[in-house]
């Protein structure tokens, strides 16, 4: 069983970077049954596909957010990163990372991180 | 961006009852549709996907159904512990848009 945990700064300043790291633990990121990917929830309110990597480092953003957004794999450390650059406030949330089974075309997200709450402010 | 809408928004309803959440796309997406079930604090769990295929673990009073645009998740014989949130999901093409979610609670 996959277990994923998220790990960044829980306060951001306004304009600046978000940085989260995903590491995943019981199996190798490196799959072809998985894609990995980051979803948001402001706080109160309801859930954001923010964009998923497959191993190989083919990327699918959100189109609301890909001006601002990187992620990336790290396959040496079992790890994926998600970068937003330029926050507001309205970029405050639960950050969560999941993995994506997607064997038989299907696209599940099966196990999440307990999710990080970040919070831009200055 | 396909549109997912749930309703109700908030479900009241007892322990033992049956109960039923729509959720509508804006377009037709096949079956490509997830139900999560997410309890306060705590990340979402999958409980069924590709509209009416049931997690390995999920019990089997959940059920789901539906295709194109039109698609539905029962719980039959509510518990204690289903008294959370409800999301649909759409697989079908990026972006992977959620519903607003559905609140079950105490009648």
């Amino acid at each position: 069983q996959l277990h994923l945990q998220e790990s960044g700064p829980g306060l951001v300043k306004p304009s600046e970077t978000l940085s989260l790291t995903c590491t995943v633990s019981g199996g190798s990121i490196i799959s072809s049954s998985f894609y990995w990917g980051w979803i948001r929830q402001p706080p109160g309110k309801g859930l954001e596909w923010i964009g998923n990597i497959y191993y190989s480092g083919s990327t699918q953003y959100n189109p609301s957010l890909k001006s601002r957004l990187t992620i990336e794999v790290d396959t040496y450390n079992n790890q994926f990163s998600l970068k937003l650059t330029s926050v507001t406030a309205a970029d405050t949330a639960l950050y969560y990372c999941a993995s994506i089974e997607v064997t038989g075309g299907w696209y599940k997200l099966e196990y999440w991180g307990p999710g990080t709450l970040v919070t831009v402010s200055s | 961006d396909i549109q997912m809408t749930q309703s109700p928004s908030t479900l009241s309803a007892s322990v033992g009852d049956k109960v039923t959440i729509t959720c509508r796309a804006s377009q037709s997406i096949s079956t490509y549709l997830n139900w999560y079930q997410q309890r306060p604090g705590k990340a979402p769990k999958l409980l069924i996907y590709v509209a009416s295929t049931l997690e390995s673990g999920v019990p089997p009073r959940f059920s789901g159904s539906g295709s194109g645009t039109e698609f539905a998740l029962t719980i039959s014989g509510l518990q204690p512990e289903d008294f959370v949130t409800y999301y649909c999901q759409q697989s079908y093409s990026t972006p992977y848009t959620f519903g607003q979610g559905t609140k079950l609670d105490f009648k």
